[in-house]
């Protein structure tokens, strides 16, 4: 059974930092890009970030420059690290598995983040 | 950036109607499009993939179509189970976009 369950979130001060994580399992997660995609209270989804099975990054323009994603295929896990939080980046993030195009799409149950003073 | 107009952004609906909602690509994007259903408090769960392939359990009342820049989500015969947010996503190029969703409410 697939699963991916993400972790880290918490209340953090604007202008503060937290690491996100998400592990992957019954799957080959080196196979695979993966996703952070954020939902805010009563808002769309929005995506975040990717990284792909080589290590390549892609990011949103809202947070390309404070957030930095990666992975550890050892662990099976995909990170988040947010810097210079702002209270615009409150929200639910989820991972999702990539490859759109499979049969299978996965999402995690996803983490919240309050960005508040 | 690829713009995803959604299509209604709510509509009512009763138990045993057909509900049609529609994505509209702002460039083409052949079928790199996926629906997500999402209910109050949970995650999004993929339905059809590929445009119109539907993912492994999702019950067959569900379809998708289109190619290009249209698309369209139905449900034969909406169940109660059924009444949530609906989002679509393009993947076809980076940043991937979802449309700003489709709230199916009970009459």
């Amino acid at each position: 059974e697939v699963q991916l369950v993400e972790s880290g979130g918490g209340l953090v001060q604007p202008g503060g930092s937290l690491r996100l994580s998400c592990v992957g399992s019954g799957f080959t997660f080196s196979y695979y890009d993966m996703h952070w995609v954020r939902q805010a209270a009563g808002k769309g989804l929005e995506w975040v970030s990717a990284i792909g099975s080589a290590g390549d990054t892609l990011y949103a323009g809202s947070v390309k420059g404070r957030f930095t994603v990666s992975r550890e295929t050892a662990k099976n896990s995909l990170y988040l690290q947010m810097n210079s939080l702002r209270a615009g980046d409150t929200a639910v993030y989820y991972c999702v598995r990539g490859r759109f195009l499979d049969p299978d799409g996965y999402c995690g149950q996803g983490t919240l983040v309050t960005v508040s003073a | 950036d690829i713009q995803m107009t959604q299509s209604p952004s709510s509509l009512s609906a009763s138990v045993g109607d057909r509900v049609t909602i529609t994505c509209r690509a702002s460039q083409g994007i052949r079928n790199d499009l996926c629906w997500y259903q999402q209910k109050p408090g949970k995650a999004p769960k993929r339905l059809i993939y590929a445009a119109s392939s539907l993912q492994s359990g999702v019950p067959s009342r569900f379809s998708g179509s289109g190619f290009g820049t249209e698309f369209t989500l139905t449900i034969s015969s909406l169940q109660p189970e059924d009444f949530a947010t609906y989002y679509c996503l393009q993947h076809n190029s980076y940043p991937l976009t979802f449309g700003q969703g489709t709230k199916v409410e009970i009459k």
